[in-house]
C-alpha cells in the first residue's frame, strides 16, 4: 500500500536556523514526489515535484531532494515568513491523478 | 484573480440538508479533483474527473457525489449532509500528465 509520512509533526526554529524536513514513502512506481506549502485556512501551494532519485530542485532558501525511499526539504536561514505547514505527497503508478499525502509538517520559526 | 476558484468559501448547514460546493477554473486543465482535510488525517481524494465524461470515485466517496458540468467546472454536492462531514474541502485540477495538482483556496463546511 502506498504510504507517505513525515517528520516531525512540528518544528520551532530562530531565524536563520538552518534545518531539513523529512518525507518517507513506500510506494510501487514513483511518478513523482511533490511538496507544498500551505497557510493555515488556505489551498496548498506548489513549491516542487522530483521524478527521479538524485533530483534535487530549489527556491529561494528551500531545497529539496529525492532518495529512492524518502525525500528532504531543507530550509536554509528561515524567515519568520516562511512559517507554515509542509506537505509532501506521492503520485504512484496508478493513473489516477490520485495523490497520497502525508500528515505534514508544521513549522513556525520565530524572529 | 485566483485559477481555481471556489464557491461557497465558508457555509454553515443543518444536518440533513443538501449542500453544493462548486468549482471553477481558469488553468483549461482537464483533470479535477475533490479532497477533503480533516486535523490528523491529512488530504483524501473524495472524486476525480479527467474530462467531461468521465468520474471516478476516490477513497471516500460515500455521502457524496459530484457532477462534471463543463470542462473548467466541477462540483461537490451532499445530498444530507452530516456532523461527520465538517471539514475543509478543496477542488484541484491538473494537466493530461495528471502530475502536478494545483488547489483552490478551500471551502469551510461545518453541519451543525
Amino acid at each position: 500500500e502506498d504510504q507517505v509520512t513525515q517528520s516531525p509533526e512540528a518544528l520551532r526554529l530562530q531565524e536563520g536556523e538552518s534545518s531539513s524536513l523529512n518525507c518517507s514513502y513506500t510506494v510501487s512506481g514513483l511518478r513523482g514526489l511533490f511538496w507544498y506549502r500551505q497557510d493555515p485556512g488556505k489551498g496548498p501551494e506548489f513549491l516542487f515535484t522530483l521524478y527521479s532519485a538524485g533530483e534535487e530542485k530549489e527556491k529561494e532558501r528551500l531545497k529539496a531532494t529525492l532518495t529512492k525511499k524518502e525525500s528532504f526539504l531543507h530550509i536554509t536561514a528561515p524567515k519568520p515568513e516562511d512559517s507554515a505547514t509542509y506537505l509532501c505527497a506521492v503520485h504512484g503508478s496508478s493513473n489516477t491523478g490520485k495523490l497520497i499525502f502525508g500528515q505534514g509538517t508544521t513549522l513556525q520559526v520565530k524572529p | 484573480d485566483a485559477d481555481v476558484t471556489q464557491t461557497p468559501r465558508n457555509r454553515i448547514t443543518k444536518t440533513g440538508k443538501r449542500i453544493m460546493l462548486e468549482c471553477s477554473q481558469t488553468k483549461g486543465h482537464d483533470r479535477m479533483y475533490w479532497y477533503r482535510q480533516d486535523p490528523g488525517l491529512g488530504l483524501r481524494l473524495i472524486y476525480y474527473s479527467f474530462d467531461v465524461k468521465d468520474i471516478n470515485k476516490g477513497e471516500i466517496s460515500d455521502g457524496y457525489s459530484v457532477s462534471r458540468q463543463a470542462q473548467a467546472k466541477f462540483s461537490l454536492s451532499l445530498e444530507s449532509a452530516i456532523p461527520n462531514q465538517t471539514a475543509l474541502y478543496f477542488c484541484a485540477t491538473s494537466g493530461n500528465s495528471g502530475n502536478t495538482i494545483y488547489f483552490g483556496e478551500g471551502s469551510w463546511l461545518t453541519v451543525v
